[in-house]
């Protein structure tokens, strides 16, 4: 089974509205790691936000948030106020925190394009 | 600039050839990790190394291998290569091993297998 499923290869949102990709996880680990990471055009893949199992409340970064639902098994990256230099892939990833492991599994993305 | 270095950016190589790709650190980060990325597999982690030593494996051909020196930086070494081996091969570093500590990734390096 895939550890991380990203179903819409690919969404359009226009400039300064927001948008949410969807990523759902699957884990029998009760600790993991969430992560979302951007990678533009130039291949660069950039560091966006980060969920702990054991978070309370749902994870934000500046425009970015996460939308943590544990019993879906879900962790939505919600994008707000879109700007063109949102156009990239957006990949959702976990780490599970059995055996000390730390490397991480990776959806496939979704490619998101900012329409102006 | 996530602080994490690869050198070289691209590589354009023949089958059968041998490549290195080097990779350096965040200053501090202890941990480096190898991805490969490409069209058909997608984002795969292939290795862990934790101040030297080897610590987890993912998805790494026999024919790959990698070291972590001293100085923290680390080589991916690509033996006997093949057209398929042609990907974005991805070093991430982060401050410690077995913990949840977040992987910054370094701008990559293209390589091409002619």
């Amino acid at each position: 089974a895939q550890k991380i499923t990203q179903t819409q290869p690919g969404m359009f949102v226009q400039e300064k509205e927001a948008v949410t990709l969807d990523c759902t996880y699957d884990t029998s680990d009760p600790s993991y790691g969430l992560f979302w990471y951007k990678q533009p055009s130039s291949g660069e893949m950039i560091f966006l936000i980060y969920q702990g199992s054991y978070d309370q409340q749902n994870a934000t970064e500046g425009r970015y948030s996460l939308n943590f639902q544990k019993a879906r098994k879900s962790a939505n990256l919600v994008i707000s106020a879109s700007q063109l230099g949102d156009s990239a892939m957006y990949f959702c990833a976990m780490r599970e925190g059995k055996t000390g492991a730390n490397n991480l599994f990776f959806g496939t993305g979704t490619r998101l394009t900012v329409i102006p | 600039d996530s602080g994490v270095t690869q050198t070289p950016k691209h590589l354009i190589t023949a089958t059968g050839q041998r490549v290195t790709l080097r990779c350096s650190p965040r200053s501090g980060d202890l941990s480096v990790y190898w991805y490969q990325q490409s069209l058909d597999q997608g984002l795969q982690f292939l290795i862990h190394y934790y101040n030297g030593e080897e610590r987890a494996k993912g998805n790494i051909l026999e024919r790959f291998s990698a070291q972590q020196f001293p100085d923290l930086h680390s080589e991916l070494n690509l033996s006997s290569l093949e057209l398929g081996d042609s990907a974005l091969y991805f070093c991430a570093s982060s401050a410690r091993g077995p913990s949840t500590d977040t992987q910054y990734f370094g701008p990559g390096t293209r390589l091409t297998v002619l």
